[in-house]
């Protein structure tokens, strides 16, 4: 019953590290989304994707970038991590917009990647 | 701007009493879409309801009800006699028809509601 599935749950990384999040989903979404979410903020949007090779900034995308080279897998890289962005990272999906039907706009979230940067 | 309130930090009751979640947006659009989701310990944020704009009428789902008002730009959640069960974090969030459907939504802070026995 998997379906959106996010490849490590905890990481430790140390400042200036190259990081990346995976995030995979099975259920053929068009559309996945990066979250993160820390206390007091509620989720915060990073980076989003509508279709393969298309991304568009969130709110707060700065110190972050994605790459989505196939449909199902969306990742989430931190160039050079620093401490402000130890947090939790939850990946998202939805089925393509458009006409908004039954399901349309309703995400389906991972089980979080919960990142510390020391 | 568009923004979703939700004032309560934490909530904490005993079983089976009675508790609602608040929460306040703010939109300039006519065309919106209103969700809540819960957060359980395991971490993965569980889909709960989403009402559009259109549709005022209140819902009720087991022992969860929802009151949309739109006069008071609110979208609150009850959750009748609570159970041990029910403790999580609950987001409520926003959907704008001007983000193309895409499903990018606007969170509120979260309440984490604590049922003790």
């Amino acid at each position: 019953d998997v379906k959106v599935t996010q490849s490590s749950r905890y990481l430790v990384k140390r400042t200036g590290e190259k990081v990346f999040l995976e995030c995979v989903q099975d259920m053929d979404h068009e559309n996945m989304f990066w979250y993160r979410q820390d206390p007091g903020l509620g989720l915060r949007l990073i980076y989003f994707s509508y279709d393969v090779k298309m991304k568009e900034k969130g709110d707060i995308p700065e110190g972050y970038s994605v790459s989505r080279e196939k449909k199902e897998r969306f990742s989430l890289i931190l160039e050079s991590a620093s401490t402000n962005q130890t947090s939790m990272y939850l990946c998202a999906s939805s089925p393509q917009g458009g006409r908004v039907t039954s399901g349309a706009n309703v995400l389906t979230f991972g089980a979080g990647s919960r990142l510390t940067v020391l | 701007a568009q923004k979703v309130t939700q004032a309560q930090t934490e909530i904490s009751v005993v079983e089976k009493e009675d508790v609602t979640l608040d929460c306040v947006y703010e939109t300039r659009d006519t065309t919106y879409y209103l969700f809540w989701y819960k957060q359980p310990p395991s971490g993965e944020l569980v889909f709960l309801i989403r009402r559009n704009s259109f549709d005022e009428q209140n819902e009720i789902s087991g022992r969860y009800s929802w009151n949309f008002q739109k006069s008071t730009s609110s979208f609150n959640f009850t959750i009748t006699a609570s159970q041990v069960v029910d403790s999580a974090v609950y987001f409520c969030a926003l959907s704008e028809a001007r983000s193309g459907n895409t499903g990018k939504l606007i969170f509120g802070q979260g309440t984490t509601l604590q049922v003790k026995p």
